[in-house]
């Protein structure tokens, strides 16, 4: 069972690059999330999914898009990086009222 | 949406000493309240969770507590050991979507 995978694990990306974060759960989970991960700051939502098909913004949606790909796969994307997205981004899942599952992270760095 | 504040941002005890980390919430519809633990370089892994209908739940060393009316939950960890030390989340959701506080990096001394 591999529970949330998250792709890749380290990403080097220069100002004005863009990249794919990809994500994939197999615990037939409704809702997905992702959120970056800064010092001292917490995890932030960036954007979520409740359903397939649906996606919302969370509190820190600027300069990403997602895509609900189904309901296994939900990715994030960086269309023009800028040195304030460095950080730690998790994919994460869940049931209705059950603890979040997350990937491994994507440690991001924007030169 | 919902605001979770979370307190101590760091906590450092001795090895066998209790600590207490507590969070405060907004959204008076949350209605779950999971705890997680951040080992370094680690993703976030659930340890322990209670629901709005229960005012205390404990599972060894670790017990979270819940006051609806005041909306706060507290983890408490007892005798710690070095192992725990790791940086530890709380969240409230209601259906979905939890919401985290900021973490508390625990240190624990041998």
């Amino acid at each position: 069972n591999a529970g949330v995978t998250q792709t890749p694990k380290f990403q080097v990306l220069k100002t004005g690059q863009s990249m794919t974060l990809q994500c994939a759960q197999d615990m037939n989970h409704n809702s997905m999330y992702w959120y970056r991960q800064d010092p001292g700051m917490g995890l932030r939502l960036i954007y979520y999914s409740a359903s397939e098909g649906t996606t919302d913004k969370g509190e820190v949606p600027n300069g990403y898009n997602v895509s609900r790909l189904n309901k296994r796969e939900f990715s994030l994307r960086l269309e023009s990086a800028a040195p304030s997205q460095t950080s730690v981004y998790f994919c994460a899942s869940s049931g209705v009222n059950t603890e979040a599952f997350f990937g491994q992270g994507t440690r991001l760095t924007v030169v | 949406g919902e605001n979770v504040e979370q307190h101590p941002s760091t906590l450092s005890v001795q090895e066998g000493d209790s600590a207490v980390i507590k969070c405060t919430y907004s959204d008076s519809a949350s209605n779950y309240f999971p705890w997680y633990k951040q080992e370094l370089g680690k993703r976030p892994q659930l340890i322990i969770d209670i629901r709005s209908n229960v005012g205390e739940k404990k599972d060894q060393r670790i017990a979270v507590t819940l006051n609806k009316t005041a909306k706060h939950f507290s983890l408490h960890i007892t005798e710690t050991q070095p192992e725990d030390s790791a940086v530890y989340f709380c969240a409230a959701s209601r259906s979905y979507i939890p919401t985290f506080g900021r973490g508390t990096s625990l240190i624990v001394h041998p």
